[in-house]
């Protein structure tokens, strides 16, 4: 069974940072692409980044383009978000999502999601 | 980026009745060189992830009942519920992924009439 858990959810203050873990297990961790998918408080959904399954290619939305930063140990099955110079706007909360089709880091549908964890930017 | 817009927003349907739910892209979501539709469903329920139903445009995910089905092709795709149940009440969410940089429709709200 897919299991995806993500941590390091918190409050901060704006223009701090934060980073973000999603522990995979059940599947070959490396052998998909892995995304990060936000949704802010009772609001839809918002693709935020994802990561081919070998780490080389890597994709974001302009929302959060120089911001923030998607990577994943392999090794550790273990996917990141870091997450600098977060505002008010990036309050929500943070899925990992792993890709149902494809390795090189276009996202495709998402078959498996994690419970989330709640990120919220405020002083 | 391409737009995704669902039609309505949210829908009272009596249990047993069929419930539709509209999702239209503002390109075609169509690849020609494999002919498939880059388009999911997901169904959402409070404090929960969302799950997928439907992945490009009509193919069923495992596990998921028979009720769930998607249709459509290019720009205009449908979910359809043919027997409302009281557990599908949820937010279903339309998603391109023709794009690289992927999106989802608004979401709509299905509760029993």
């Amino acid at each position: 069974e897919v299991q995806l858990l993500e941590s390091g959810g918190d409050l901060v203050q704006p223009g701090g940072s934060l980073r973000l873990s999603c522990a995979a297990s059940g599947f070959t961790f490396s052998s998909y692409a892995m995304n990060w998918v936000r949704q802010a408080p009772g609001k839809g959904l918002e693709w935020v980044s994802s990561i081919s399954a070998g780490g080389g290619s890597t994709y974001y939305a302009d929302s959060v383009k120089g911001r923030f930063t998607i990577s994943r140990d392999n090794s550790k099955n273990t996917l990141y978000l870091q997450m600098n110079s977060l505002r008010a706007e990036d309050t929500a909360v943070y899925y990992c999502a792993k890709n149902g089709a494809g390795d090189s880091g276009k996202s495709y549908y998402f078959d498996s999601w994690g419970q989330g964890t709640l990120v919220t930017v405020s002083s | 980026d391409i737009v995704m817009t669902q039609s309505p927003d949210s829908l009272a349907v009596s249990l047993g009745e069929r419930a539709t739910i509209n999702c239209k892209s503002s390109q075609s979501v169509l690849y020609s060189s494999n002919n498939k539709n880059y388009l999911g469903w997901y169904q959402q329920k409070p404090g929960q992830p969302p799950k997928l139903l439907i992945y490009w445009a009509s193919t069923r995910e495992s596990g998921v009942p028979e009720r769930f089905s998607g249709s459509g092709s290019g720009t205009d795709f449908t979910l359809t519920i043919s027997s409302l149940q009281a557990e599908d009440v949820a937010v279903y969410y339309c998603q391109q992924y023709y794009s690289t940089l992927t999106t989802f429709g608004q979401g709509t709200k299905v509760e029993i009439k």
